[in-house]
This record gives structure tokens, sequence and C-alpha cells, in this order.
């Protein structure tokens, strides 16, 4: 079967570093996506990996190792605003998501 | 770019009536659209997969004739609850594939909140 597996909750201090893992197992790899979803909202696009590797863009990385079937997001300089939920998906190889339950992550001042 | 809209943002209806919702790619064609539904706490559930001109493709559990899906244009697919029940009360999410992300990226509509009284 097909299956992502992410920590259900986080708690953080605003202002440092944070990394969300995410484990998966697909019929099929076309790319992972990390997704950000605020209370109520749905989810933004945060980045894309396809190949190994860490994506950086601003405060937040993404890395993937295929081999591994792994990945995590990496927040800096965390702010309160970043108390989200973070979803990792995997597109299989019907470029179909198959979506983690989600982090819950809590900033503390 | 890539922007995707959903009409209604929030409804509230009486138990036994239906209710539509559309999903509108602004500014791309949408080869795909898709339906999730997300309770509370909760990831996204795909319910279907619909594209432009044919049948949807109903997930494992989801009633077809409950949860009635037209994807009409490249541009629009809309998704109507039949004769619905408060436990029918969820948010319901579409996205559409298409674009500059070509295959792989979904783009995500803002979400409808459904309440049934």
């Amino acid at each position: 079967g097909q299956n992502i597996d992410q920590p259900t909750e986080m708690t953080a201090t605003e202002g440092a570093i944070v990394q969300i893992n995410c484990t998966y197992q697909t019929s099929g790899f076309n790319g992972l996506f990390w997704y950000q979803q605020h209370a109520g909202e749905a989810p933004t696009f945060l980045s894309y990996n396809v190949l190994d590797g860490l994506e950086e863009k601003g405060r937040f990385s993404s890395f993937l190792s295929r081999s591994k079937g792994y990945s995590y997001l990496l927040l800096k300089e965390l702010q309160m605003k970043d108390s989200a939920s973070y979803l990792c998906a995997v597109s299989d190889s019907n470029y179909q998501l198959i979506w983690g339950a989600g982090t819950k992550l809590i900033i503390k001042p | 770019g890539a922007v995707v809209s959903q009409h209604p943002s929030r409804v509230i209806c009486k138990s036994g009536t239906s209710v539509k919702i559309e999903c509108r790619s602004l500014d791309f064609q949408a080869t795909t659209m898709f339906w999730y539904r997300q309770f509370p706490k909760k990831s996204l559930m795909l319910m279907a997969t619909s594209n432009e001109g044919s049948k949807a493709t109903y997930e494992q559990g989801v009633e077809k004739d409950k949860f009635l899906i037209n994807h009409a244009s490249l541009t629009l697919s809309t998704l109507t609850v039949t004769s619905a029940h408060p436990e029918d009360s969820s948010f319901y999410i579409c996205s559409a594939r298409g674009g500059r992300g070509g295959d792989n990226e979904q783009f995500f509509g803002p979400g409808t909140r459904l309440t049934v009284l």
C-alpha cells in the first residue's frame, strides 16, 4: 500500500529552527510537495522536490532522499505566523497526490 | 498565474437540500480537477478526480449519486451535494492540475465551508 508518515504535532520557540520529517512508501514517485495550511484555509504551496538534495527558499528549505523515501521541511527564524499544519504529499506514478496526515506546528513566544 | 477560485466560500443549508460548489481555474486550462474533503484536524481526503468532458472517478467509499461532479469545461468543475445531511458538513476543497505546473503540481481553491443544519 501507499503510506506517508509525518509527526502529528511539534512545538518550537519563536526565532528557533524546526525540522519536520516525512517518510513515504508509494507506487512510483513523481516528486514530493510540502504545503502549509492554516486553520480553516486551503493548503498553500511551499516546495517541490523531485531530485535528491536541498532546495532553499527564504526561511524554508526542503530536502529529499529518494533512496531513503525521506524528506524534511526546515523552517528557520520561526515566526508566530508559522503556526500551522504542514502537509507532505507525494505524486505517485499516476501523478496523483498521496497525502500525509499533516504536522501541526505550534510556535511559542 | 495558476489561480483557482471556489464559490461559495461558505454555505449553510437545511437538511435535505442540495448545494452546488463551483471550482474555476482563472488563468489556465485545468486538464484535471480534484475534489477533496477535510474534517477538522484531519488531512485532505480525495473524493474524486475529474477530467474535462468525461465522467469523474470516485474514490472508494464516496457515493457518486450523492456527490455529483460535472467538469463541463477546462476551467470549471462543479460539485453538487445532493440531499445534504448534517454529516456532510465539512470543508470542501478543489484543486486543478495544468498550467505552469504541467502534469504535476496542483493548485488549490480557497475551500468551501458547508454546514448542514
